[in-house]
C-alpha cells in the first residue's frame, strides 16, 4: 500500500496567491482529515470528511480556506488568498471506520507564504 | 470545546534514562491513541487504549489509560537515540464524534 499521498511536499508562494494542496487517501478508507501543524498551535483539525461528505469544518480558520472531496480517492484544501500566517505544515490523514481506528498520515505539505 | 493537554512540553534526557509524558483531557474520552513524530516527519500511530485503567506495553514503552478515562501516560524505559521525536496523545470524545483531538505534544531529546 502506498499510504496517504500528499502533493506538493513544499510550496512557497507570495501573499495573495491561491494555494491548492492535494491528498490521495489510502484506498478503502472512508474518513479523511486535514490537519495544520505549527509550533504555536500544534496539530489543529481543520476539517474531516466521511464518504466524501464534509462532516465538521469548524476548524477551518476563515472563508479563505475551503476543502473538497469530489471522490473517494482525492481531496483538496485551497487557500485563497494566502497570507503569511497561513505558513505551516498541512497534513492529510485517512482511516477506515469510526471509533478505534488509527489515523494514517501523509508526509505533509510545508507551505511558506512570503 | 474539548482540550487535550500534555506535559512536559520538552524533555531532554541522557541516553539510558527513563522518560514519561502525561496527557490530560478536559472531558471523558472513549479512547486515546498515541502517535510519534520524528523530526521532519509525520505522526505515526503507536497504540490505542480503550478500557478504563488499561495498561499496554510495547517493548520499552508502557502506556496507561486512567480510571476516569480523562488522562493517560507514556513511559519509556532506558531511552535510546532512536526514541527522539515528539509524542502526541489524541483523544476521541464519547459523543460519537469521529474526530481526534491531538494533545500539545512532548518533544523528547536523547543525549548520547
Amino acid at each position: 500500500d502506498a499510504g496517504v499521498i500528499q502533493s506538493p511536499r513544499h510550496e512557497v508562494t507570495e501573499m495573495g496567491q491561491e494555494v491548492t494542496l492535494r491528498c490521495k487517501p489510502i484506498s478503502g478508507h472512508d474518513y479523511l482529515f486535514w490537519y495544520r501543524q505549527t509550533m504555536m498551535r500544534g496539530l489543529e483539525l481543520l476539517i474531516y470528511f466521511n464518504n466524501n461528505v464534509p462532516i465538521d469544518d469548524s476548524g477551518m480558520p476563515e472563508d479563505r480556506f475551503s476543502a473538497k472531496m469530489p471522490n473517494a480517492s482525492f481531496s483538496t484544501l485551497k487557500i485563497q488568498p494566502s497570507e503569511p500566517r497561513d505558513s505551516a505544515v498541512y497534513f492529510c490523514a485517512s482511516r477506515f471506520g469510526q471509533l478505534y481506528s488509527p489515523l494514517h498520515f501523509g508526509n505533509g505539505t510545508r507551505l511558506t507564504v512570503t | 470545546g474539548q482540550q487535550v493537554m500534555q506535559i512536559p512540553q520538552y524533555q531532554h534526557v541522557q541516553e539510558g534514562e527513563d522518560f514519561t509524558t502525561y496527557c490530560n483531557s478536559s472531558t471523558t474520552l472513549s479512547n486515546i491513541q498515541w502517535y510519534k513524530q520524528r523530526p521532519g516527519g509525520h505522526p505515526v500511530f503507536l497504540i490505542q487504549l480503550v478500557k478504563s485503567g488499561e495498561v499496554k506495553k510495547q517493548k520499552r514503552l508502557t502506556f496507561q489509560f486512567g480510571e476516569a478515562k480523562k488522562n493517560s501516560s507514556l513511559h519509556i524505559t532506558a531511552t535510546q537515540t532512536t526514541d527522539v521525536g515528539t509524542y502526541f496523545c489524541a483523544g476521541q470524545g464519547q459523543t460519537g464524534a469521529n474526530n481526534l483531538f491531538f494533545g500539545t505534544g512532548t518533544r523528547l531529546t536523547v543525549i548520547p
